[in-house]
């Protein structure tokens, strides 16, 4: 059974800062792995999707990187900004039709003024 | 921009009441979704459904069905609600195009409470 972990639970940065996230998973036979940030009572918003081909995907200052063999997937946020605060989440795919994500219980970021 | 429409953004229900909620979704979707997120148990998905009429079962469907009658909408059904299933439910949508599954786009979710 496919078990997705993000460590830390929380993290607390000031402005500007670079900050990574991590995900682990630990079955490497995924289709992709997808980023989302979540704000407190809202939905999941997309960040990034990897498909297990790629190596990494980057958008504006948010690039994630993936590594099959060692389970292992980061979020790096370049820059960081007080509106990045949010919790973010991980989840892989297995099968190439719908097919199943299991998530990650999120890592909540604060980013200090 | 893929827009996921879920009908109420609060919802308080009795127990034992037949519970309808409803999630569109405007991009022509193959695949749909419906999780229930709780503290300290992360996302767990209910069912899903990769076309009209089919679905199969996430990892907690006991005390749920599902209806996807158009492509568009995907209903998910507490026959006889329980205080256990209160939550905040998420719904999502999906491409699939060829073999790669495009991204998973959600709803704002629906808090749910049985009292």
């Amino acid at each position: 059974k496919q078990e997705v972990t993000q460590i830390p639970a929380a993290l607390s940065v000031p402005e500007g800062e670079n900050l990574v996230l991590n995900c682990s998973f630990t079955d490497s036979a995924i289709y992709n792995l997808q980023w989302f940030r979540q704000d407190p009572g809202k939905g999941l918003t997309s960040l990034l999707l990897i498909q297990s081909s790629q190596r990494e995907q980057t958008s504006g200052r948010l690039n994630a990187s993936l590594d099959k063999s060692s389970g292992r997937s980061t979020l790096y946020i370049a820059a960081s900004q007080p509106g990045d605060s949010a919790t973010y989440l991980c989840a892989v795919k297995k099968y190439t039709n719908a097919g199943k994500s299991t998530f990650g219980d999120g890592t909540t970021l604060t980013v200090k003024p | 921009d893929v827009k996921v429409t879920q009908s109420s953004r609060y919802l308080v229900k009795r127990t034992g009441e037949k519970v309808f909620l409803e999630c569109v979704q405007d991009m022509d979707h193959e695949n749909m979704f419906w999780y229930r997120q709780d503290p300290g148990l992360g996302l767990r998905l209910i069912y899903f459904s990769y076309d009209v009429k089919m679905k199969e079962k996430g990892d907690i469907p006991e005390g749920y069905s599902v209806s996807r009658e158009k492509k568009e909408r995907f209903s998910l059904i507490l026959e006889s609600a329980s205080t256990n299933q209160t939550s905040m439910y998420l719904c999502a949508s999906s491409l699939l195009m060829g073999l790669i599954n495009q991204p998973q786009h959600f709803g704002d979710g629906t808090r749910l409470s049985i009292l």
